[in-house]
């Protein structure tokens, strides 16, 4: 069964500087997808950003960019700029490709406090 | 925003009560699931449908049922609500194409004296 494990459960960043949120995970499969989920105390479940095993491209929205390293099973977020809007819960999924449940697998979550 | 509700959105029970909670979508996807979310543990899988009838269990299914008569509703039954199952409840839903991620309806915020 596939696991995801984000190690640190807190950061803190000043506002304006980067920040890297890190996530490993475990699988047997080659192909699958990879998401990072931001949760505001607005309870909501945002999704941040998307990377598809198969891509060699890290995906990039706007500040947000990951780093994806396939071989070390590692996926982590890089927020540039950080805002006030940034402080939240973030939470690393990962999700199969095989058909079937289309479930996600989640990690335990990170919070991310900014200072301003 | 995904077309997700929920309700309620919050909602205090007695220990043995039966318990509904009710996620509607009008996205007309496929999948849905519904989650619970505990300090420590993220997010954990009850159960999820992948089509009206079609459901299947979890990782945290136990004291849990679930129903999906329709696309939009999918139903979970908390059958003698315990103090264990005090926790936010979140639907989502999917698609296969073409993206695969999963849209998170509001939460519910269950607590169970």
């Amino acid at each position: 069964a596939q696991t995801v494990t984000q190690s640190q459960p807190e950061m803190s960043v000043q506002e304006a500087e980067t920040v890297t949120l890190s996530c490993t995970y475990d699988t047997s499969e080659s192909d699958y997808y990879l998401f990072w989920y931001k949760q505001p105390p607005s309870r909501q479940m945002i999704l941040v950003i998307r990377q598809e095993a198969y891509k060699q491209q890290n995906a990039t929205e706007n500040r947000f960019s990951v780093n994806f390293q396939k071989a070390a099973k590692s996926f982590s977020l890089k927020i540039s700029d950080s805002q006030l809007g940034d402080a939240a819960m973030y939470f690393c999924a990962y999700r199969s490709r095989q058909g079937g449940s289309e479930k996600l697998v989640f990690g335990k979550g990170m919070k991310l406090t900014v200072n301003p | 925003d995904a077309g997700i509700t929920q309700s309620p959105r919050h909602k205090v029970t007695e220990t043995g009560t039966p318990v509904t909670l009710r996620c509607h979508q009008t996205e007309n996807h496929r999948y849905m699931y519904w989650y619970r979310q505990d300090p420590g543990h993220g997010l954990r899988l009850i159960h999820y449908s992948y089509g009206v009838k079609d459901t299947d269990k979890g990782e945290v299914s136990d004291g849990y049922s679930v129903s999906r008569s329709k696309t939009e509703d999918f139903l979970l039954t908390l059958e003698s609500a315990t103090s264990s199952q005090t926790s936010v409840y979140f639907c989502a839903i999917s698609e296969r194409v073409p993206s695969y991620e999963q849209y998170f309806g509001p939460g519910t915020r269950l607590t169970v004296t």
